[in-house]
């Protein structure tokens, strides 16, 4: 089992929808929790990240963590052409450096 | 705004050739980070240093190294390159000690491709 787990999609939404991204982890020690965005071949782009339990918004993103049930997702209102990309979720892990990613969630948003 | 600068973008190496990564951090930050991206994967954490001194290791394999400099940039060496080492290359810098904490910005990477 991959410590961040991602449905790989596609997901598809029309233009003007609410894209709803959804991501687990497995491992509890994870402190902080990340949403990047990645068109192909470019590299990720941070879009928000979270640590606190609840809901933290950014413009059209809105992140939310459950700890509890160890569940971060990312919505996305509004969605516009321009937001068609893989999206990926990743966790820090204490005292480390690293980022766990998950295998991202490919977001088709058609006009 | 000064982002993270990765040369070169491109790179084709033959099977056991070498290969050197360079990553310029933005301006001040003092830890860099090195992941490798395979084709139609997730990113993998390589390696980081802190201040010079290596910080963390994750899956890197034996036949690489790193090191960062006095002025913060970092090179990533890669001798005996092997078909599998081919991946898009990405360093990433943060201002503090585990920015992993606040996510970190990722340079535009190196495309490595082994022939």
């Amino acid at each position: 089992q991959k410590e961040v787990e991602q449905n790989s999609g596609p997901l598809s939404v029309p233009e003007g929808a609410i894209a709803s991204l959804n991501c687990t982890y497995s491992d509890r020690g994870s402190q902080s929790f990340f949403w990047y965005r990645q068109y192909s071949g470019k590299s990720p782009e941070l879009i928000m990240f979270i640590y606190s339990n609840g809901d933290k918004e950014d413009g059209r993103f809105t992140a939310q963590l459950n700890k509890a049930s160890q569940y971060v997702s990312l919505l996305i209102r509004d969605s516009q052409p321009s937001d068609s990309a893989t999206y990926l979720c990743a966790a820090s892990i204490y005292n480390t450096d690293k980022l766990i990613f998950g295998t991202g969630t490919r977001l088709q948003v058609f006009p | 705004a000064a982002g993270v600068i990765q040369s070169p973008r491109h790179l084709i190496k033959e099977k056991r050739e070498t290969a050197t990564l360079k990553c310029y951090p933005i301006p001040r930050h003092d830890t860099v980070y090195w992941y490798q991206q395979g084709p139609g994967q997730d990113p993998q954490f390589l390696i980081s240093f802190y201040e010079k001194m290596q910080s963390d290791k994750g899956s890197i394999p034996d036949r690489f190294s790193a090191q960062q400099f006095s002025d913060y940039h970092s090179e990533l060496n890669m001798s005996s390159l092997e078909l599998g080492d081919s991946a898009l290359y990405f360093c990433a810098s943060s201002l503090e000690y585990r920015g992993s904490n606040y996510g970190y910005t990722f340079g535009s990477g190196t495309r490595l491709t082994v022939v």
